[in-house]
């Protein structure tokens, strides 16, 4: 059984950082692309950034709103994705959710977690 | 970067009608979108793929249609726990990019 799980979320002042985990279990996850997205409270659901499996060298890309504030990585043998929050603004305050790429692509996403709530705030 | 733009905004039926979304892509996308239901406190989980698949263990009464630039995910005979929010999805090579629609509330009437 495939489980994604987020960690991490809390509550963190404007400018500070902060570092989310994604742990995965039930298939091979240095094969997999692991993707981060987020929900600002009432909002729609907005992609943050990802990384590519192995094969693919576990590159990244980013949405251009936190593009040079987060960065994606991943520790292939503890099956953790993390996302590297930076410079944080209250704009970032949001459920941030960790997904796993189906067929091993970045098309479509078809195992989530249950999200972790970040709350930025003085 | 891809627009997608969904409508209605929100949808109110009931129980055994028939729901009809529709998601338009500002270019062209061939088949490559998805739908998503989202219900509250919940994350999102993947209904269709490649714009007309059903995504494992998706009841039948789940159908997508579309290419081009004209999607549409259909609920027949809509079932109480079917209320939600539905969100289409798509990619794109360059930049690489991830978007969503801006979601359609389908509500009991």
């Amino acid at each position: 059984e495939v489980q994604v799980v987020e960690s991490g979320g809390g509550l963190v002042q404007p400018g500070r950082s902060l570092r989310l985990s994604c742990t995965a279990s039930g298939f091979t996850f240095g094969d997999e692309v692991m993707s981060w997205f987020r929900q600002a409270p009432g909002k729609g659901l907005e992609w943050v950034g990802f990384i590519r499996g192995k094969a693919f060298g576990g590159t990244t890309e980013y949405a251009a709103p936190v593009k040079d504030r987060f960065t994606v990585s991943r520790d292939d043998s503890k099956s953790i994705a993390y996302l590297q929050m930076n410079s944080l603004t209250t704009e970032d305050t949001a459920v941030y959710y960790c997904a796993h790429g189906y067929s091993s692509s970045w098309n479509y996403f078809d195992y989530w977690g249950q999200g972790t709530l970040v709350t930025v705030s003085s | 970067e891809i627009v997608l733009t969904q409508s209605p905004g929100t949808l109110s039926l009931s129980p055994g009608e028939r729901a009809i979304f529709s998601c338009r892509a500002s270019k062209f996308i061939r088949t490559s979108l998805a739908w998503y239901q989202q219900k509250p406190g919940q994350a999102p989980s993947l209904l269709i793929y490649d714009a007309s698949k059903r995504a494992a263990g998706i009841p039948a009464r789940f159908s997508g249609s579309g290419s081009g630039t004209d999607f549409t995910l259909t609920i027949s005979n809509l079932e109480p726990e079917d209320f939600a929010i539905y969100y289409c999805q798509q990619r794109s090579n360059w930049p690489p990019s991830i978007t969503f629609g801006q979601g359609t509330r389908l509500e009991i009437k």
